[in-house]
């Protein structure tokens, strides 16, 4: 079974400012990972992916994260927020050997709403 | 390119009464899913389908039925509404597999009274 926790329910950071969106999961096995955002009243869209490789994944909008194995984290980050910024982001992992493929596959974390302060 | 396209995006239900959520995408996606959103609570995975014929239960399922007769579609049915089941409910869809992640609809706002 897999697990994403997601530190921090709200961020609240001034506009300009970097920020950190913190996540952490558990797996037995390998995974892929993933950052989604969701703007007020819409659905979710796919922000970056981790698969294999370089550590340091570069997404839209400027965001990237880090993978870091031994401590089973996938940091969001960004080096200074735009008022436009403000969503949900969701955490999420998927078992790269799920049962049912990628049916079963995703794990959401609960959230973090990201709330950027002029 | 549509999409994942859901509707309605908002409905108000008693409890009781009977509805269906549409959902069809336009991407040729063999898996499809449907979760719930509650405030805090992240999303759960209701049903997921990997193919037309072919559906199989989430994590929360109870309360829900689906149906999956074309590639395109992947309705999802309330019987009998009650009041935990308001939520906010989104379709997905994807390749086999999650390497490419999923495509996400804007979500349909149910309110059951």
């Amino acid at each position: 079974a897999q697990s994403v926790t997601q530190l921090d329910s709200q961020v609240p950071v001034f506009e300009e400012a970097p920020v950190e969106l913190r996540c952490n999961y558990s797996s037995s096995v390998s995974v892929y990972l993933f950052w989604y955002v969701q703007y007020p009243n819409q659905g979710l869209q796919l922000l970056l992916k981790y698969l294999s490789g370089s550590t340091l994944v570069k997404g839209i909008n400027g965001f990237e994260a880090e993978f870091n194995k031994s401590q089973t984290s996938f940091h969001l980050r960004k080096p200074s927020v735009h008022i436009s910024d403000t969503a949900e982001y969701f955490c999420a992992v998927s078992s790269l050997v799920a049962p049912g493929g990628g049916a079963d596959g995703l794990t959401f974390g609960k959230g973090t709403h990201l709330i950027i302060q002029p | 390119n549509a999409g994942v396209t859901q509707t309605p995006k908002f409905r108000i239900l008693k409890i009781g009464q009977s509805m269906t959520l549409q959902c069809t995408q336009d991407m040729n996606h063999n898996y499809m899913y449907w979760y719930r959103q509650d405030p805090g609570m992240g999303l759960k995975l209701i049903y997921y389908s990997v193919g037309a014929g072919i559906t199989d239960k989430g994590e929360v399922p109870n309360g829900y039925n689906v149906s999956r007769s074309t590639t395109e579609d992947f309705p999802l049915r309330l019987e009998l509404a009650a009041p935990s089941q308001t939520s906010v409910y989104f379709c997905a869809s994807s390749l086999p597999g999650p390497r490419e992640g999923y495509t996400f609809g804007s979500g349909t706002r149910l309110t059951v009274v």
